[in-house]
């Protein structure tokens, strides 16, 4: 079966612009979550979904940042206004049950966002 | 809360050379633990985890023993290879374990 996907690979965008990105979780898997990877830095947490409740959003750097989830699979992260600050990798990841139990995360390939 | 510390990168090894990526962690009772590697270009990918104290992961060479007493999961290899240089992140799940905490990642660099 398909792995996690991630859409655009890539998006190039100018300050103040707002992006969307997007990911496909493995069918079936209940957990979702978003992070940041900054270049040559470690993942930083930002949002986790079980369903289609996000029971934990204490990662999202500033309410520009928002994302919701639909029908328990596809979730958008959005981010408003964009800064140079939000260039970054966006990884997705997705898990069969809460990743807490033992169960293994499967990331996508990442979203490259660079703000100009 | 449950956290986790890595060594610092990155690491220089010749080919054949061995690994040892040192992890210790902090944990109300006893998680699960996990050794994640980001190949150039590529997402993270699950390279061992071990579920229980004792127990060994293993997997592509790679080792790392869940020590409770010294509170660590260490990642091994004897024989590195160039195709093994990646960032490796050691992980585990939070305190309410829902989420997954990474460590800060070690790059490793394997040269020919």
């Amino acid at each position: 079966g398909a792995g996690v996907s991630q859409s655009p690979s890539n998006k190039v965008t100018e300050k103040g612009k707002d992006v969307e990105l997007r990911c496909d979780p493995i069918s079936g898997h209940t957990a979702l979550y978003w992070y940041r990877q900054s270049l040559g830095q470690g993942l930083e947490f930002l949002i986790y979904f079980q369903g289609n409740s996000a029971p934990d959003k204490s990662g999202l750097p500033s309410d520009r940042f928002s994302a919701e989830r639909t029908g328990g699979s596809v979730s958008t992260l959005t981010i408003q206004r964009t800064q140079q600050e939000d260039s970054a990798v966006y990884l997705c990841a997705s898990s069969l049950e809460p990743s807490g139990s033992g169960n293994e995360q499967f990331f996508g390939p990442g979203t490259r966002l660079t703000v100009l | 809360g449950n956290s986790v510390t890595q060594m610092e990168g990155p690491v220089t090894l010749s080919e054949e050379a061995f690994l040892t990526i040192n992890c210790t962690y902090t944990a109300t009772g006893y998680p699960s633990l996990f050794w994640y590697v980001q190949y150039p270009g590529e997402g993270l990918q699950l390279l061992l985890k071990a579920t229980k104290a004792d127990d060994k992961g293993s997997n592509k060479g790679f080792e790392a023993t869940y020590r409770k007493e010294t509170t660590s999961f260490h990642l091994e290899k004897g024989s590195v290879q160039v195709s093994d240089s990646a960032v490796y992140f050691c992980a585990l799940p939070n305190t309410g374990g829902f989420k997954t905490i990474f460590g800060a990642g070690t790059r490793l660099f394997v040269k020919a």
